[in-house]
């Protein structure tokens, strides 16, 4: 099984600043990886898929990169509504397995 | 509009059964992958069992054999059978559209409780 390691655990700013997340995969997966913010009550939703395509809708604020077994997810300016739990998953091998998450919370 | 609707959870006590219903709608469940995806506390998001267009099924292995996903296809509707439930497999459960690479549609979830 693939392990996700995300880092930080937490990561406090404020709005307009710029968000670096990170997702480390314990063995190469490629680019098979997504990224999902989820809100309190509510389900988790696409960000990002292939680790760098912006799924449809999401603003151009939010990016991804990497490849093999370090991806990062950067908001490039943070808006009040873009503080909630970040989630990396990988489809590379199955069972498919996400991150333990990224709390972004207000400074 | 595609939307997807769990039903059935509850407070069940260890050994007990629960059957988790998924509602689709703006799409046919025959034609895509469907899976149940778990969230408990502690462990965070955990891919439970998928079913394949073609009526393949797959299961994490801390499930095996005490699960079941199923669909009805009259009813456009996807099921998990949860059997000889254990503390451990409390969490909300979200049944999910894969669409190949990744999720695209989530149910609002569904809360299951292995309490005695």
């Amino acid at each position: 099984e693939i392990v996700l390691t995300q880092s930080p655990a937490t990561l406090s700013l404020s709005p307009g600043e710029r968000a670096t997340l990170s997702c480390r995969a314990s063995q190469s997966i490629g680019s098979s990886l997504a990224w999902y913010q989820q809100k309190p009550g509510q389900a988790p939703g696409l960000l990002i898929y292939d680790a760098s395509n912006r799924a449809t809708g999401i603003p151009a604020r939010f990016s991804g990169s990497g490849s093999g077994t370090d991806f990062t997810l950067t908001i490039s300016s943070l808006e009040p509504e873009d503080f909630a739990v970040y989630y990396c998953l990988q489809r590379n091998s199955w069972p498919q397995t996400f991150g333990q998450g990224t709390k972004l919370e207000i400074k | 509009e595609v939307q997807l609707v769990e039903s059935g959870g509850g407070l069940v006590q260890p050994g007990g059964s629960l059957r988790l219903s998924c509602a689709a709608s703006g799409f046919t469940v025959s034609s895509t992958y469907m899976s149940w995806v778990r969230q408990a506390a502690e462990r965070g998001l955990e891919w439970v069992s998928i079913i394949y267009s073609g009526g393949d099924t797959y299961y994490l292995d801390s499930v095996k054999g005490r699960f079941t996903i199923s669909r009805d296809n009259s009813r456009n509707t996807v099921y998990l059978q949860m059997n000889s439930l254990r503390a451990e497999d409390t969490a909300v459960y979200y049944c999910a559209r894969w669409e190949s690479r990744f999720y695209d549609c989530w149910g609002q979830g569904t809360l299951v409780t292995v309490s005695s």
